[in-house]
């Protein structure tokens, strides 16, 4: 299976930075890369998709960039209710195994 | 738009088995296949495996295979993932996701499986 490794594993960050996530797949997974929010208690909500292409209703702070194996979400300028644990996931596989990174968590200062 | 309604909480003991279920509505059900992801206490997701409710064929995570069983009612729009042999480890949140060409759009809103002696 195609691994998914994710940097850093949290982050504490102030209102208004730009935060950056990373995320490396274990092989070549072209752009089949897809970023999740998730909150407390709540399921995750997909953030973007295709490696760069942004859910409907997700604020344009958000931005999804990379290619191979090498990917990142950035967030511009950080909002309060941007908290919470952000995943990537592969979905690369021929046998629709698409998996997760580790995750991580981003606090708010 | 998509709406997952899934089943409530469930307690089981050890070597038994716990089915979920995840009710759909608002889209076509058997065009989408339906996707069973878990999160322990504390930890990441993890992606179990998947159903395509019109073939009815599955796939599911190595550690898995065995003990995942993903079925479905397509006179009711659900979808179902038992799970056998449980043991602690398995005590987690289960969602349903569906899948929307290449990633997950849409997911119900998990059910907590206890396993406890």
């Amino acid at each position: 299976d195609i691994e998914m490794t994710q940097s850093p594993s949290s982050l504490s960050a102030s209102i208004g930075d730009r935060v950056t996530i990373t995320c490396r797949a274990s092989r070549d997974i072209s752009t089949f890369l897809n970023w999740y929010q998730q909150k407390p208690g709540k399921a995750p909500k997909l953030v973007i998709y295709g490696a760069s292409t942004l859910q409907g209703g997700v604020p344009s702070r958000f931005s999804g960039s990379g290619s191979g194996t090498d990917f990142t979400l950035l967030i511009s300028r950080l909002q309060p209710e941007d908290f919470g644990t952000y995943y990537c996931q592969q979905s690369y596989s021929s046998t629709f195994r698409y998996t997760f990174g580790q995750g991580t968590k981003l606090e708010i200062k | 738009q998509a709406l997952l309604e899934q089943s409530g909480a469930e307690v089981k003991k050890p070597g038994a088995s716990v089915k979920v279920s995840c009710k759909t509505s608002g889209y076509t059900f058997t065009n989408h296949d339906i996707n069973w992801v878990r999160q322990a206490p504390g930890q990441g997701l993890e992606w179990m495996g998947w159903m395509n409710p019109n073939s009815d064929y599955t796939g599911s995570a190595r550690k898995f295979q065995g003990r995942l069983t993903m079925t479905r009612n397509t006179s009711i729009s659900t979808a179902y993932m038992e799970l056998s042999g449980l043991r602690l480890e398995d005590s987690a949140v289960y969602f349903c996701a569906r899948r929307l060409a290449y990633w997950f759009d849409s997911w119900g809103q998990g059910t907590l499986v206890t396993v406890s002696s």
